[in-house]
């Protein structure tokens, strides 16, 4: 069974562009969160979209967005790049919003570089 | 604030040994606990799951302890090697005021170094 998939794996942009991430979740799962991880920092939540709606958001500028399809795969959008916006872009899938084990799966993320 | 602490922030120990890695959270109202190993510039393994209402899990040489009342965890590695070196990431679901469950809060994680 294939897990968490995201592309691209590495992303180089310049300052002003826009950066779209995309994340197929694990077959059967509809819960999709999307995390930062800068450089020496810890892991800063951004979205959590489930069955197609954005359930929670963290404190990030509106220039971070995102959507959940109908196939529950995600996408993130980072508007107007900043250089402190390089950094590891994580998804994770779980089972369901509201369930017996809620476990997260990670994939392997997508590192964007901001020049 | 609902917050989630790892200490140390770092750790090396020679290979063999049993180890026991820190983790603490602010709010006992907790849905689940999760232990995950990040590997240098890679993703997230999950590692451990406890629900709330356990005390403990094991898998193999790891074995990972909830204690809601004192906002701990721990995860214990047996007979480390050298390929447990990675970074281990202690997360929270804690539960919201209308009993839902909220998004994962992670700890900064314990940098684990095992030598030879």
């Amino acid at each position: 069974e294939a897990g968490v998939t995201q592309s691209p794996t590495h992303l180089i942009k310049t300052r002003g562009q826009q950066a779209t991430l995309r994340c197929s979740p694990i077959s059967g799962h509809t819960s999709v969160y999307w995390y930062q991880q800068a450089l020496g920092l810890g892991l800063q939540f951004l979205l959590w979209y489930d069955e197609g709606e954005e359930r929670n958001r963290g404190n990030f500028p509106p220039r971070f967005s995102g959507r959940q399809f109908p196939n529950y795969s995600s996408e993130l959008n980072v508007n107007a790049l900043e250089l402190e916006d390089s950094a590891l872009y994580l998804c994770a899938s779980s089972l369901e919003f509201w369930g017996p084990t809620g476990e997260l799966f990670f994939g392997e993320g997508s590192r964007l570089t901001v020049l | 604030k609902q917050e989630v602490t790892q200490i140390p922030a770092a750790l090396s120990v020679p290979e063999g040994e049993n180890l026991v890695l820190n983790c603490s959270f602010t709010d006992s109202a907790i849905y689940n606990l999760q232990w995950f190993r990040q590997d240098p510039g890679k993703g997230l393994t999950s590692l451990l799951l406890i629900q709330s209402s356990q005390r403990e899990q094991t898998s193999g040489r790891l074995n990972a302890s909830l204690d809601k009342s004192s906002g701990r965890s721990t995860l214990y590695i047996a007979a480390s090697q050298p390929g447990d070196s990675a970074t281990y990431l202690c997360a929270v679901r804690f539960l919201k005021n209308t009993g839902t469950a909220s998004k994962l809060t992670f700890g900064t994680g314990t940098r684990l170094q095992v030598t030879l």
